[in-house]
């Protein structure tokens, strides 16, 4: 049962241009939501966040936006860079539960010049 | 601060071999997880432990994984026996408990079962 789904599994987009990677959420219990950013031979690292009480939230050129009724978010890039390409992963995650999170399969970006 | 620290960082073994993996977590941290990313599956968690004690070991696939924490400072997970099906990449990861606060993930092990 994949509670946290991203459909895409890769997404090529032009320099300067916008990059909108979306993900999917089963569990309505979700009250905090993340996306990760994977380059090769590395770890995830986060990158950004939202609450459930918010519908957006911005941090420089990324932008996730929530949709509950929809049980959906995305995050943008604006504009896009080149060292945007990695694999962006949305992570979903219960307060009552710690840290744990649940992850979706990963999306693979690439900005090309 | 040195992150968190996995090694090895590539695992090459045969089938029915025994594997180890090694989690140093940052200092401080009072969780550590163990996640396993393949290409079907994507990141998925085997198990997490609070202040060293196994809290959610339902992610571990078989009673061929183990995990343990001895101390605050390490973590190991084992396979035995190694299947070639075990083959992904295993992460570590640690943070403190807290609603803000995020996943601090080491760079991986990478196991390949031939």
């Amino acid at each position: 049962d994949q509670q946290v789904k991203q459909n895409s599994p890769s997404l090529s987009v032009q320099e300067g241009r916008i990059s909108i990677l979306n993900c999917d959420y089963t569990n309505s219990m979700f009250d905090y939501f993340l996306w990760y950013k994977k380059y090769p031979a590395e770890g995830p690292t986060f990158l950004i966040s939202i609450s459930s009480i918010k519908d957006k939230n911005e941090d420089g050129r990324f932008t996730v936006f929530l949709n509950k009724s929809a049980k959906h978010l995305s995050l943008h890039i604006v504009p896009s860079q080149p060292g945007d390409s990695a694999v962006y992963f949305c992570a979903a995650r219960r307060d009552n539960q710690g840290g744990k999170l649940i992850f979706g399969q990963g999306t693979e970006l690439s900005v090309k010049p | 601060d040195a992150g968190v620290i996995q090694s090895p960082r590539h695992e090459v073994t045969e089938m029915g071999q025994e594997v180890t993996l090694r989690c140093k977590p940052i200092s401080g941290h009072d969780y550590l997880f163990w996640y396993r990313q393949t290409m079907m599956r994507g990141l998925e968690l085997l198990i997490y432990f609070n202040n060293n004690v196994p809290i959610d070991d339902s992610g571990m696939p078989e009673d061929r994984f183990s995990a343990k924490m001895p101390n605050a400072s390490f973590s190991t997970l084992k396979i035995q026996p190694s299947e070639p099906r075990d083959s992904a990449v295993y992460f570590c990861a640690s943070n403190f408990l807290g609603f803000d606060s995020p996943l601090h993930f080491g760079n991986g092990t990478r196991l390949t079962v031939t």
